[in-house]
């Protein structure tokens, strides 16, 4: 079964304009975190914003806001005011806790490739 | 503050062959990781080092795959007798260890674009 699932294989949105990328998750860990990235067509993986499981308000980091809905194993990506460099592939992407707690590694999606138009 | 660096940053090579990826990650950071990702799809692990201990390997990982990371800096992924379908971007990442119950976000090199002739 798919831990990480992102259903917008591509979305587009117009500049200036507020967009979301879904994603929802699948973990019976009770400790886990979730990560959005951004690749641009050059290729670098780039962090956007953190939330994890126990913490009580969404993220926010500048235009991005995290839509952590627990109860629904949601955690969308809302990016305001969409910017023509916004376009890239978007990945969520999770960190269980996994056996002996010392499990760090992220667990990703297949992306959401978001299109800025003018 | 230097990122994440990581060479080569293309690679070419007949099949069969043995290829080396060099990974130097942030260097206060003693977590690092290896991911491997095709075309289309997210990042999949491979495999994680804490300092120069090698902590968990992906099923991904056959006998043909190995890592090391010995001296806790910088990490080496090797390929031996590389397959068409090893061809795929490597991707590098390292974090720190401060932080509560790994909060911490990884950092991703600029990957090695792997392709088999």
């Amino acid at each position: 079964a798919q831990k990480i699932t992102q259903t917008q294989p591509g979305m587009f949105v117009q500049e200036k304009e507020a967009v979301t990328l879904d994603c929802t998750y699948d973990t019976s860990d009770p400790s886990y975190g979730l990560f959005w990235y951004k690749q641009p067509s050059s290729g670098e993986m780039i962090f956007l914003i953190y939330q994890g499981s126990y913490d009580q308000q969404n993220a926010t980091e500048g235009r991005y806001s995290l839509n952590f809905q627990k109860a629904r194993k949601s955690a969308n990506l809302v990016i305001s005011a969409s910017q023509l460099g916004d376009s890239a592939m978007y990945f969520c992407a999770m960190r269980e806790r996994g056996s002996g707690g010392s499990n760090y590694k992220l667990t990703f999606g297949k992306g959401t490739l978001l299109t800025v138009n003018p | 503050d230097t990122g994440v660096s990581q060479d080569p940053r293309h690679k070419i090579t007949k099949r069969g062959q043995n290829v080396t990826f060099r990974c130097d990650p942030i260097s206060e950071h003693n977590r690092l990781y290896w991911y491997r990702q095709t075309l289309g799809q997210g990042p999949e692990f491979l495999t994680y080092f804490q300092n120069e201990a090698q902590l968990e390997k992906s099923r991904l990982l056959s006998d043909r795959f190995s890592a090391e990371r010995p001296k806790g800096s910088f990490s080496t992924l090797e390929i031996q007798r590389t397959e068409q379908g090893d061809s795929a971007m490597y991707l590098c990442a390292s974090s720190p260890t401060r932080g509560v119950g790994g909060n911490q976000p990884q950092h991703f090199g600029d990957g090695t674009r792997l392709s088999i002739l």
